[in-house]
């Protein structure tokens, strides 16, 4: 199975100023079709999860713009360009280039 | 909109059964792939099972393999997990979600406890 790890798990953020999770792969995420399915949710309390980027870098409909993703091969980074209150949450990065498809342990964002 | 809403959760002795469910709308049922994801009380996210768009192929992660049975219902625009011999490890929040490779909308979950 690919593991998933992340640092940090627990990330404190001021408004205002930026934050990154890094998130890397035990194997290459890079499919035969060129196309590396890495992709970044947030859970936040009481909601069910939503998903911000997929494919590495690409923005989901109604992602604000202010988050992005980067990254290749084994190593991807979900940026925060300035964070917001309503950032908090627990992010998550997911693989579904090899089965079974695996997920991160989670990062914790608070502020 | 894409809407999803799970169904049929509840409190289990541990060896028994439950039969969740999920109902879509806002999209074309048919024509995507499906599955379940949960996650159980103060841990991650968990991968369950993914089922084509005509159930000629379905995926189990190995704690459900042989437990657990995906299905779908494409003229109700339902999709199914049948769980049986319960464990204890099995309690969680289950989400179903839409399955482009991403999961790209999800439902609210439903909450399946496995205690005596």
């Amino acid at each position: 199975d690919v593991v998933m790890t992340q640092t940090p798990l627990s990330l404190s953020v001021t408004p205002g100023q930026p934050a990154s999770i890094s998130c890397k792969s035990s194997q290459s995420l890079l499919y035969t079709n060129g196309r590396t399915f890495l992709y970044w949710y947030v859970l936040k309390t009481g909601r069910s999860p939503q998903l911000l980027i997929y494919e590495v870098s690409k923005r989901f409909s109604g992602a604000p713009e202010r988050f992005s993703g980067s990254g290749s091969g084994t190593d991807f980074t979900l940026t925060i360009s300035r964070v917001e209150a309503e950032d908090v949450g627990l992010y998550y990065c997911m693989q579904s280039t090899h089965l079974p498809i695996t997920f991160g342990p989670g990062t914790t964002v608070d502020l | 909109e894409v809407h999803l809403v799970e169904s049929g959760g509840g409190l289990v002795r541990p060896g028994g059964s439950l039969r969740l469910s999920c109902e879509a709308s806002g999209f074309t049922f048919s024509s995507y792939w499906m599955t379940w994801v949960r996650q159980a009380p103060g841990r991650g996210l968990e991968w369950v099972a993914n089922i084509k768009e005509d159930e000629t192929e379905k995926n189990y992660a190995d704690p459900v393999r042989g437990r657990f049975t995906i299905s779908r219902d494409n003229a109700k625009n339902s999709l199914y997990l049948q769980m049986n011999s319960l464990r204890a490890e099995d309690s969680a929040i289950y989400y179903c979600a839409r399955y482009v490779r991403a999961f790209d909308y999800w439902g609210r979950g439903t909450l399946v406890t496995v205690s005596s």
